[in-house]
């Protein structure tokens, strides 16, 4: 099963309102990060936020972390047409040293002009 | 500034045959890893090196191979093409995670194999 699943998996929104994409994930995590991807093309990192950190922000993106619910959000606000992408949480867990991304299923987001 | 080179691009191959996918890394970036990406699916981790060493594996078939070499360029090598293996595949770098403080991975525009 994944460790990052996200919901909702699709959302269509008016250009200038704000977007939520939501992220749980499943065991104790060092840090969870948000990337974009354009269709077909490479994945983005996004933001970062540390298992000790409750809220980040950077620029129009404030992304929040309870690990108690292990849960996050990206919120995108005043959105834009050229933030239509989708968008991933990865966790990221030190095994032994080793720190893989394991990626969530991903929200496709699409901005209508 | 540089980023994470792929090549080839796109790729066709029959069914059985053999395909190896190149990666070279953001210079001085001690770690590479692959992802296999299916249509519509969310990336998944296959394996990564650290120094030249494998230091991760996830679900990688036995089928593929990878390697890092000196100069830290990474090759993945697939055989016997399935068509299930259509995918992009990603390559990404990262820093050295003591200095950085975090695995932040710089992502490479991918490699679409195509299987037919």
């Amino acid at each position: 099963s994944q460790q990052g699943e996200e919901d909702p998996q699709a959302l269509s929104i008016q250009e200038g309102e704000n977007a939520t994409m939501n992220c749980s994930y499943k065991t104790s995590i060092n840090n969870l990060q948000w990337y974009r991807q354009n269709s077909g093309r490479g994945l983005v990192h996004l933001i970062l936020i540390r298992s000790n950190e409750r809220e980040k922000h950077s620029g129009r993106l404030r992304v929040t972390l309870d690990t108690s619910k292990k849960s996050s959000s990206l919120l995108i606000t005043a959105s834009r047409a050229a933030d239509t992408a989708s968008y991933f949480c990865a966790t990221v867990i030190s095994n032994f040293g080793n720190e893989k991304l394991t990626f969530g299923t991903g929200t496709r987001l699409t901005i209508i002009p | 500034a540089a980023g994470v080179i792929q090549s080839p691009r796109h790729l066709i191959k029959e069914k059985r045959e053999t395909a190896t996918l190149k990666c070279y890394p953001i210079p001085r970036h001690d770690t590479v890893y692959w992802y296999q990406q299916g249509p519509g699916q969310d990336p998944q981790f296959l394996i990564s090196f650290y120094e030249k060493m494998q230091s991760d594996k996830g679900s990688i078939p036995d089928r593929f191979s990878a390697q890092q070499f000196s100069d830290y360029h990474s090759e993945l090598n697939m055989s016997s093409l399935e068509l299930g293996d259509s995918a992009l595949y990603f390559c990404a770098s990262s820093p050295d995670r003591v200095s950085s403080g975090a695995n932040v991975l710089t992502f490479g525009a991918g490699s679409r194999l195509t299987v037919l």
